[in-house]
């Protein structure tokens, strides 16, 4: 079966940095997004990887191992903000997204 | 600009009634997705449309259909709604089947 994993909360300090880490099991691999979700919003598109390496947006950076079936989102200069809900999401060989559960990031001052 | 809008933002409908969410998109992209999102499980598909007069079953299609009539509306129909429908509602879309989503603002129901 497709399984993508991440941990279920994760807490942080206000100014530091945080990785949140995503592995994942899929018939095919056509790319792996990462989302933010504030409670009660919609998810909104934070970063793509499709080749292997990091990606970085500001204080964002995601980084794909296509072997390995892993990625991170690394999350700098945390403010409080960030407290969110950060989502994985990997597109199968069908081009069919496969949600992770997400990853509850709590910023604490 | 007002990018994907969902209706109605939240209901509470009675066991066996009918009920329609309605989802339109304004930036012209072809594919169209409805997801469901309970706690603690990720967001799982139940319906897309690749393109206008087509439409997929997704993950969790049972209970739900689609149609997409033209490029703008995506409306999700509950023929006789069931308590394990209570659910938070997304609608996305993205310019081609391999794009980002673009999320609505989800519609809470809750089925008693």
């Amino acid at each position: 079966g497709q399984n993508i994993d991440q941990p279920t909360e994760m807490t942080a300090t206000e100014g530091a940095i945080v990785q949140i880490n995503c592995t994942y099991q899929t018939s095919g691999f056509n790319g792996l997004f990462w989302y933010q979700q504030h409670a009660g919003e919609a998810p909104t598109f934070l970063s793509y990887n499709v080749l292997d390496g990091l990606e970085e947006k500001g204080r964002f950076s995601s980084f794909l191992s296509r072997s390995k079936g892993y990625s991170y989102l690394l999350l700098k200069e945390l403010q409080m903000k960030d407290s969110a809900s950060y989502l994985c999401a990997v597109r199968d060989s069908n081009y069919q997204l496969i949600w992770g559960a997400g990853t509850k990031l709590i910023i604490k001052p | 600009i007002a990018g994907i809008t969902q209706a109605p933002t939240s209901q509470i409908l009675a066991a066996g009634r009918r009920m329609t969410l309605r989802c339109t998109q304004d930036m012209r992209h072809n594919a169209m997705y409805w997801y469901r999102q309970d706690l603690g499980l990720g967001l799982r598909l139940i319906h897309y449309s690749n393109t206008a007069g087509t439409t997929g079953k997704g993950e969790v299609p049972d209970g739900y259909s689609v149609s997409r009539a033209n490029t703008d509306d995506f409306p999700l129909t509950l023929a006789s709604a069931v308590p394990s429908q209570t659910s938070v509602y997304f609608c996305a879309s993205s310019k081609t089947n391999t794009g980002e989503l673009f999320f609505g603002e989800g519609s809470r129901l809750t089925v008693l």
